[in-house]
């Protein structure tokens, strides 16, 4: 089977930096993604690792060790636009693209 | 720049009608999803498609059918909704192994 563990509910501070881990388990890894959600919204793509290491996309960075089977996401300079559930998702080699159950982030001002 | 467009966007059903959600993209994609999501369940992929004519089986594909007679479009179908199938529904197009972009969502009750 397939699962992936990330935290549900994050709180920061407004400014600050925040880090959203997940673990995986799954066969036929491929990659490992994240989205973005706000309430009453559509996910939206924030980024992708397929290899180990960092990939920094403006204020968001992700991060990715395969043999960990772990990646996290990386928020800096948080602003209260940032409010949001974010999901990682892993994409298998069987073309499926599977999501964790979200974290919600809330920021203080 | 349509992207990906889902219609309806609200349905209320009663127990046992059957209904057709559908998903159509205009961005040549090979890769289609529908997902369903519920409160703290994250979202859940119901059937996939990695081109026209093929579908394939997600992880809670009971009680839902699927068709993707043409590239662009990818249909739900619920032959007999029940109430466990309230839920928001989301489809997704995608080229391979990358980012996946995402309709508005459909917003079904099952009364």
């Amino acid at each position: 089977g397939q699962s992936l563990e990330q935290p549900s509910e994050v709180t920061a501070v407004e400014g600050a930096i925040v880090q959203i881990n997940c673990t995986y388990q799954t066969s036929g890894f491929y990659g490992l993604s994240w989205y973005q959600q706000h309430d009453g919204g559509a996910p939206t793509f924030l980024s992708y690792n397929a290899l180990d290491g960092l990939e920094e996309t403006g204020r968001f960075s992700s991060f990715l060790s395969r043999s960990d089977s772990y990646g996290y996401l990386l928020l800096q300079e948080l602003q209260m636009k940032d409010s949001a559930s974010y999901f990682c998702a892993v994409q298998n080699r069987d073309d499926k693209i599977i999501f964790g159950k979200g974290t919600r982030l809330h920021i203080l001002p | 720049n349509a992207g990906v467009t889902q219609t309806p966007k609200f349905r209320v059903l009663k127990t046992g009608q059957s209904m057709t959600l559908l998903c159509a993209q205009d961005m040549n994609h090979e890769y289609m999803y529908w997902y369903r999501q519920d409160p703290g369940m994250g979202l859940r992929l119901i059937h996939y498609s990695v081109g026209e004519g093929t579908t394939a089986k997600g992880e809670v594909p009971d009680g839902y059918n699927v068709s993707r007679l043409k590239k662009q479009n990818f249909l739900l179908g619920l032959e007999s909704a029940a109430p466990s199938q309230t839920s928001v529904y989301f489809c997704a197009s995608s080229p391979q192994y990358t980012e996946a972009f995402f309709g508005q969502g459909t917003r079904l009750t099952v009364v």
